[in-house]
Parts: C-alpha cells; sequence; structure tokens
C-alpha cells in the first residue's frame, strides 16, 4: 500500500529539548511539506521541499529545522528555539510541483512539550 | 494574503438528513480547491478536488461546488450518516511564495445524530 507514514502518533518532550519528527512516503511523490495544527486554527506551512536537498521555508519556519536526503523522507527537527512546541503535526506530498497538485497527508505526531 | 473562512464552526444535524458546508476565500485567483475530512487526532483525509476551471466534482454522496468569482465552494452530503461525523476542512491552492501552497480554514466539526 502506498502512502505516507509519519512516527511517532504521540510524542513527549521536556521544555529545552531538540526532536525530531519522522515522515517517510512510497508514492514516489517529488514534494513534501510539514504543516502544524492548533486548535481553532487552520494548518500552517511550516517548510516545504520540492525536490532531494532543498527545502524552503513556509510561514511559521521559526524555531524548526528540516533535511531531504532521500525522495522519501523530509524529517522535521522542533528546535528549543521553537517558543510553543506543543502541536499536532502533519507531513504532506504532492506528486510534482511544477502545477498544482493534489496533496496527501499521513497520520499526523502529536507533539506534547512540558 | 488569500484567507479562508469556513461558516459555521460547529454544526449537528439528524441522521438522514441532506446538509451543505460553506467555504469562502477572498482571492478569486486560485488553481484549485480541496475538501478534506478529518477523524480526531488523525491525519487529513482528501474527499474531493476541484480545478479552478470546474464549476463542481461528484464522488458517491458528496458533491462539491466551486464559484471562483464570488470566492465560494460548498459541500453538499446526502443522507447524512453517523460515519459521516468529522471535521471538514477546504483549502485554496493560490498562487503563493511557493509550489502547491494551500489556505487552509479552520474547519467545520459535523456531527450526524443517530
Amino acid at each position: 500500500d502506498g502512502g505516507i507514514t509519519q512516527s511517532p502518533k504521540y510524542l513527549f518532550r521536556k521544555e529545552g529539548q531538540n526532536v525530531t519528527l519522522s515522515c517517510e512516503q512510497n508514492l514516489n511523490h517529488d514534494a513534501m511539506y510539514w504543516y502544524r495544527q492548533d486548535p481553532g486554527q487552520g494548518l500552517r506551512l511550516i517548510y516545504y521541499s520540492q525536490i532531494v536537498n532543498d527545502f524552503q521555508k513556509g510561514d511559521i519556519a521559526e524555531g524548526y529545522s528540516v533535511s531531504r536526503e532521500k525522495k522519501e523522507s523530509f524529517p522535521l527537527t522542533v528546535t528549543s528555539a521553537q517558543k510553543n512546541p506543543t502541536a499536532f503535526y502533519l507531513c504532506a506530498s504532492t506528486i510534482g510541483t511544477g502545477s498544482p497538485y493534489e496533496q496527501y497527508f499521513g497520520p499526523g505526531t502529536r507533539l506534547t512539550v512540558t | 494574503k488569500q484567507e479562508v473562512t469556513q461558516i459555521p464552526a460547529a454544526l449537528s444535524v439528524p441522521e438522514g438528513e441532506n446538509l451543505v458546508l460553506n467555504c469562502s476565500f477572498t482571492d478569486s485567483a486560485i488553481y484549485n480547491l480541496q475538501w478534506f475530512r478529518q477523524d480526531p487526532g488523525k491525519g487529513l483525509t482528501s474527499l474531493l478536488l476541484i480545478q479552478s476551471s470546474q464549476r463542481e466534482q461528484t464522488s458517491g454522496r458528496l458533491n462539491a461546488s466551486l464559484d471562483k468569482s464570488s470566492g465560494r465552494s460548498t459541500l453538499y452530503i446526502a443522507a447524512s450518516q453517523p460515519g459521516d461525523s468529522a471535521t471538514y476542512l477546504c483549502a485554496v491552492n493560490s498562487p503563493g511564495t511557493g509550489a502547491n501552497n494551500l489556505f487552509f480554514g479552520t474547519g467545520t466539526r459535523l456531527t450526524v445524530i443517530p
């Protein structure tokens, strides 16, 4: 079955620690995205990557970092500089980048920082 | 910047009723509009994608319409069932700072009462 996997489903961290969220896709999609979802707000774009070894900041990139060393993988690191990291994080992908393609989403990771 | 609004924020209906969910957007220059379903604590499932040149799309009991000039889309659900209970999100793909730049509404939480 093709799809997007995110792990873990729930993640708990102490304040001041960096944490990395995993996102893997086997859809052979070129582009991948990270969103953050907070109660009462729409999804907000953190980072996106159109191709391996390249990525761009979204609307709320501060306090986050990403890498794209492989086409299938787009991990997100939430650093200690992120002031309010507790949220639901969603990874998505699209088949290409030259046209507005349909986005496919993973199941999400809920991060709680105390 | 594109803004997407979904009203109402929550809706309860008895089983069997037909219902309409609304989505409005401020900038009519869009590539497409997607409707998603999100169950509690889960990722997003794409329901329908309407290209800017289309007026509507249908999938089973779901019908989505698009009026680009007035900045509105509706999602019609026929003969609602308790299994339709979820949050429904619309997202607009607009020319922006990156490929496939999606702008999300905050969603309508639907409860279908048996």
